[in-house]
Parts: structure tokens; sequence; C-alpha cells
């Protein structure tokens, strides 16, 4: 069974920072991964989604990468902004299954 | 725009009570899922349809049922709600067939049960 596991699980950094969030998945036969943005109290919302054929994707100041051998996604945010404190949510499609598998989460705090 | 609905944002039952949270999507999606959200536990899914009246169990199905007649709507039944169900409700569709397509959440119903 694919388990999906998302490090660290909170982090706080000062506005302006580059940072890395971490995504390791343990079946490396995947579909797709895609990332989600969660604000507090609301649904979740998808970020970028990268195909299994795929090595990264990038959206404005957000890039996410695919290493299938290894099983490692990195959602890298540069030059961040108060506005990004959320969680952030990995899923995985795959292992023959369309039904995501959904990490835990990082819970991302921007502060000015 | 993929846009997923549901019926309530909050919600406040009495233990024992049939609790009925509508889900609708307007982009004729075949994949439709419910997912409750947990502190500490995250997205953990309860059940999920591939099409009108087709359903499959996920993690958690235990104390819940569904209902798909409508390719549009998913509603998730609690039939005799208890407090461990206190929790928040998450509704998602999918394009489906073989697409590895984004999944679209709804704004969530956060469901109280006294």
């Amino acid at each position: 069974k694919q388990e999906v596991t998302q490090i660290p699980a909170a982090l706080s950094v000062p506005e302006g920072e580059n940072l890395v969030l971490n995504c390791s998945f343990t079946d490396s036969a995947i579909y797709n991964l895609q990332w989600f943005r969660q604000d507090p109290g609301k649904g979740l919302t998808s970020l970028l989604l990268i195909q299994s054929s795929q090595r990264e994707q990038t959206s404005g100041r957000l890039n996410a990468s695919l290493d299938k051998s290894s099983g490692r996604s990195t959602l890298y945010i540069a030059a961040s902004q108060p506005g990004d404190s959320a969680t952030y949510l990995c899923a995985v499609e795959g292992g023959g299954s369309y039904i995501p598998t959904f990490g835990r989460g990082t819970s991302l705090i921007v502060h000015p | 725009d993929v846009k997923v609905t549901q019926s309530s944002r909050y919600l406040v039952k009495r233990t024992g009570e049939k609790v009925f949270l509508e889900c609708v999507q307007d982009m004729d999606h075949e994949n439709m899922f419910w997912y409750r959200q947990d502190p500490g536990l995250g997205l953990r899914l309860i059940y999920f349809s591939y099409d009108v009246k087709m359903k499959e169990k996920g993690d958690i199905p235990e104390g819940y049922s569904v209902s798909r007649e409508k390719k549009e709507r998913f509603s998730l039944i609690l039939e005799s709600a208890s407090t461990n169900q206190t929790s928040m409700y998450l509704c998602a569709s999918s394009l489906g067939g073989e697409s590895t397509d984004t999944q679209y959440f709804g704004p969530g119903t956060r469901l109280t049960v006294l």
C-alpha cells in the first residue's frame, strides 16, 4: 500500500526566504503527483500536477519536481510572502489505483 | 472552472440523528469522493464513486453510507450520528476513467455532533 510522508510537519520562516517542502512515497509506480494548498477551515486547492512522465512543473513562484526512482518530490517556493501561509499537502496516484494517497501536510507560516 | 459545492459550511447535530451531507459538481466528472479530515490524522477516504449508482468503500466507511443517483451529486449519510463523527468533511471530484486529472475539492463542511 502506498504511503506518503511529508517533512517537515511545520515550518516558520521570515518573509522573503526561499523554501523547500518535501514529499516522499513508497511505491514508485505512480501515475501522477499533485501538490495542494489548504487554508484554515477550507477545502484544498490544487497548485501543481506532475504526470509520471514529467520531471517538474512551474507556476509563478512555485516549482515542483518529481524523482520517481527515489520516491521523492519537492515543492520550491521562491521569495515567500505572508500570503503563502497555509498547509501544503501532496497526493500520489498510482499502483493500479486512481484514488490518491495523501500526505499529512506541511503547515507553513511566513511572518512579516 | 470546475466548481464543487457542499450543502453546508457548518452543521450542528445531536447524537442519533440522521445526517445528510450533499456535494454537487458542475463539470460532468465521473469520480467523486468523500473524505474526513481530523488534526493529526490527515485526510481519510470514506467512500468513492466512479459512476452513477457505483460506489466503493474507502479506508473508514463504518458508520457512513453514500448515494449517487445522478452524476453531479454525491451524498454522504450518517445513519445515526455519533460524537466521534465530529470532523471536517470534504468532497472532491475528478474526471475519471484512466485520466490522471486534478482532484477538485469543495469548501468543506464542519460537522459537530453533540
